[in-house]
């Protein structure tokens, strides 16, 4: 069992957009459309951002999106606000168990 | 509102037992599958265990696999989580959660909604 690969940083400016990568292989992020991802502020259990790869729960703005290729998922906020500085974390099914990725801190310049 | 709740974390030597609860208010618990999942202090999210909504089917991880085990009373819409035989690196925030209402008893899908988390620590 083994946990996705994510970028330990990212970073943007107000207004701007920024990509999180999630890599996996054929066994997880290949092989299931079941890739959610999830935003946590210090002390705050996780939020619910995406799931089924693109969906959002509602509440969540449109400025998340979600997408896949291949074994690699990514997570793109666009109009980059200072309340998404935050760590995010993708997720996917496996067979049997739940991966998490390691996890990316997202500074807002 | 929906809620979870979780408690029975603390302090355990290495070697110990300690069991976890999950209580769960304002949705239907009896039909969801539920999770556990950890994270250790200044670290990322690893998914622990998982059960159906009848309890019927369990899922471990490797790192837990013949040490912890997850069950459910269903009457008492609650969450279980039995830990024997705790190592250092089980040391952790202990969340449980559930899947989104379209898939309730997939305990895979997208983890609406978490509990505010129980701490173990496992140190002599």
């Amino acid at each position: 069992q083994s946990a996705l690969t994510q970028p330990r940083s990212v970073s943007g400016s107000p207004g701007q957009s920024v990509t999180i990568s999630c890599t996996g292989s054929s066994s997880d992020v290949g092989g299931y459309n079941y890739v959610s991802w999830y935003q946590q502020h210090p002390g705050k259990a996780p939020k619910l951002m995406i799931y089924d790869v693109s969906k959002r729960p509602s509440g969540v703005p449109d400025r998340f999106s979600g997408s896949k290729s291949g074994n690699t998922a990514s997570l793109t906020i666009s109009g980059l606000q200072a309340e998404d500085e935050a760590d995010y974390y993708c997720c996917s099914y496996a067979g049997s168990y739940l991966p998490f990725g390691g996890g990316t801190k997202l500074t807002v310049l | 509102e929906v809620q979870l709740l979780e408690s029975g974390g603390g302090l355990v030597q290495p070697g110990g037992s300690l069991r976890l609860s999950c209580a769960a208010s304002g949705f239907t618990f009896s039909s969801y599958a539920i999770s556990w999942v950890r994270q250790a202090p200044g670290k990322g999210l690893e998914w622990v265990s998982a059960i159906s909504a009848t309890g019927g089917t369990t899922y471990y991880a490797d790192s837990v696999k013949g040490r912890f085990t997850i069950s459910r009373d269903n009457s008492k819409n609650t969450l279980y989580l039995q830990m024997n035989s705790l190592r250092a690196e089980d040391t952790a925030v202990y969340y449980c959660a559930k899947p989104l209402p379209v898939m309730a008893n997939f305990y895979y899908y997208g983890l609406d909604v978490w509990g505010q988390g129980t701490t173990v620590t496992v140190s002599s």
